[in-house]
């Protein structure tokens, strides 16, 4: 069974640095043509694609936010990260890792506020 | 970026109706297009894949179509389970792109 949980901090300060996990189980991010992709969604708003990683360590970012983003993931290959830089209020949202180019998998999300 | 335009942005629908949402490609996309169902508070699921392609345990009212550079999803005889919001999404390239989805109401 596949499944990914997503794990933040919850509320953070403006100008502070955003760190999130993705924890999976059901498949290794080593396996050859896999993907985890990150996906934010403000509170009533579509969905935006944020960053990704694949089997091979090559990490593929939004350039609306590329400046701010890393990606990276375990040794274990069955943890993905995400750090955002500098956050502001425009970064709260529901923030989702999700499986393979076509995102047959997504964790339930991990709700983050930005609040000074 | 390829832009991914999505209409309508709302739709009120009534049980038993056909309903149809496009998503309109910037670029080339081919077949690279999957449309997700996102209830309030939950995490989106995968319907359609490679635009036409019903996803596991999704019921076969659902159907996604192609032509040209538009992509549509179809529900025939709309369920009360339908009702919740539809995404597209183009993964032909990086960075991958949303519609701005659409939202379903019961009139």
């Amino acid at each position: 069974q596949v499944t990914l949980k997503e794990s933040g901090p919850g509320m953070l300060q403006p100008s502070k640095t955003l760190s999130l996990t993705c924890s999976f189980s059901g498949f290794s991010l080593s396996t050859s043509g896999m993907v985890v992709s990150w996906i934010r969604q403000p509170s009533g708003k579509s969905l935006e694609w944020l960053a990704a990683i694949d089997w091979d360590g090559d990490k593929y970012y939004n350039p609306s936010l590329k400046s701010r983003l890393t990606v990276s993931k375990d040794t274990s290959n069955t943890q993905v990260f995400l750090k955002i830089t500098s956050v502001d209020i425009a970064d709260t949202a529901t923030y989702y890792c999700a499986r393979r180019r076509v995102m047959d998998a997504w964790g339930q999300g991990a709700s983050v506020t930005v609040s000074s | 970026d390829i832009q991914m335009t999505q209409s309508p942005s709302s739709m009120s629908v009534s049980l038993g109706d056909t309903v149809t949402i496009t998503c309109r490609a910037s670029q080339d996309v081919g077949i690279y297009v999957n449309w997700f169902q996102q209830k309030p508070g939950k995490s989106p699921r995968r319907m359609i894949y490679r635009a036409t392609n019903l996803a596991d345990g999704v019921p076969s009212r659902f159907s996604g179509s192609r032509s040209g550079s538009d992509y549509s999803l179809t529900i025939s005889s709309l369920e009360s389970e339908d009702v919740a919001d539809y995404h597209c999404l183009q993964y032909d390239e990086y960075p991958y792109t949303f519609g701005a989805g659409t939202k379903l109401e019961l009139k």
